[in-house]
């Protein structure tokens, strides 16, 4: 059974429309960060959540952590071509150890 | 901040060889470092868990004998694949947890691996 459960796992949208990823568990997570990683390349680093019911904004991505530490959602405004990529949810269960989803393939054409 | 390097990026070996690659955390220090394994379309799949000054701790079905690793600094953690085979193509990548941060990793950019 996989720990972290993405939803959508595959997304394609038009340039200008709204989306939100979601990752899901019925596991408490200590933190949970999410990556963005391009063909051939590592995850990068979006952001760290770990207080329950946190929210963050980066430009156009917020991010939340669920009030108990069991879910997190990442929703994109105004998404643009640039934001092609596969988005990565990984969380921490109190070791070093991340465990990530399946992550979410997002497509946004011009 | 928070700069991972890897190399090589990629590298191309003949079946019965081995590959070293590299991972160095560039501006921070890591007393712990983490391999990955990534097939194409996929997620991340831990390979072990690299400890400076200590042996390496291997996920459950890695052969630790075939995947050799080395954390001999604060900065640099290598993995060699021994003996490759075609089965060993794939593209590795490593992440290091600065000592400072308490769940956060940052990764490398990969290497490619492609066995003949």
């Amino acid at each position: 059974t996989q720990l972290l459960e993405q939803s959508p796992q595959f997304l394609s949208i038009q340039e200008g429309e709204n989306l939100t990823v979601y990752c899901n568990s019925s596991s408490v997570f200590s933190s949970l960060q999410w990556y963005r990683q391009e063909p051939g390349e590592g995850p990068v680093l979006l952001v760290t959540v770990v207080t329950g019911g946190e929210v963050k904004k980066l430009k156009r991505l917020t991010f939340q952590f669920g009030d108990a530490r069991k879910d997190s959602s990442l929703h994109i405004t105004a998404a643009q071509p640039g934001d092609t990529g596969l988005y990565l949810c990984a969380g921490n269960r109190g070791s070093e150890k991340l465990v990530f989803g399946k992550g979410t393939k997002l497509t946004v054409n011009p | 901040g928070a700069v991972v390097s890897q190399h090589p990026s990629w590298v191309i070996c003949k079946s019965g060889t081995s590959v070293k690659i590299e991972c160095r955390s560039l501006d921070f220090q890591a007393t712990t470092m983490f391999w990955y394994r990534q097939f194409p379309k996929q997620s991340l799949m831990l390979m072990a868990t690299s400890n400076e000054g200590s042996k390496a701790t291997y996920e459950q079905g890695v052969e630790k004998d075939k995947f050799l690793i080395n954390h001999a600094s604060l900065t640099l953690s290598t993995l060699t694949v021994t003996s490759a085979h075609p089965e060993d193509s794939s593209f590795y990548i490593c992440s290091a947890k600065p000592d400072s941060s308490t769940d956060t990793q940052y990764f490398g950019p990969g290497t490619r691996l492609t066995v003949l």
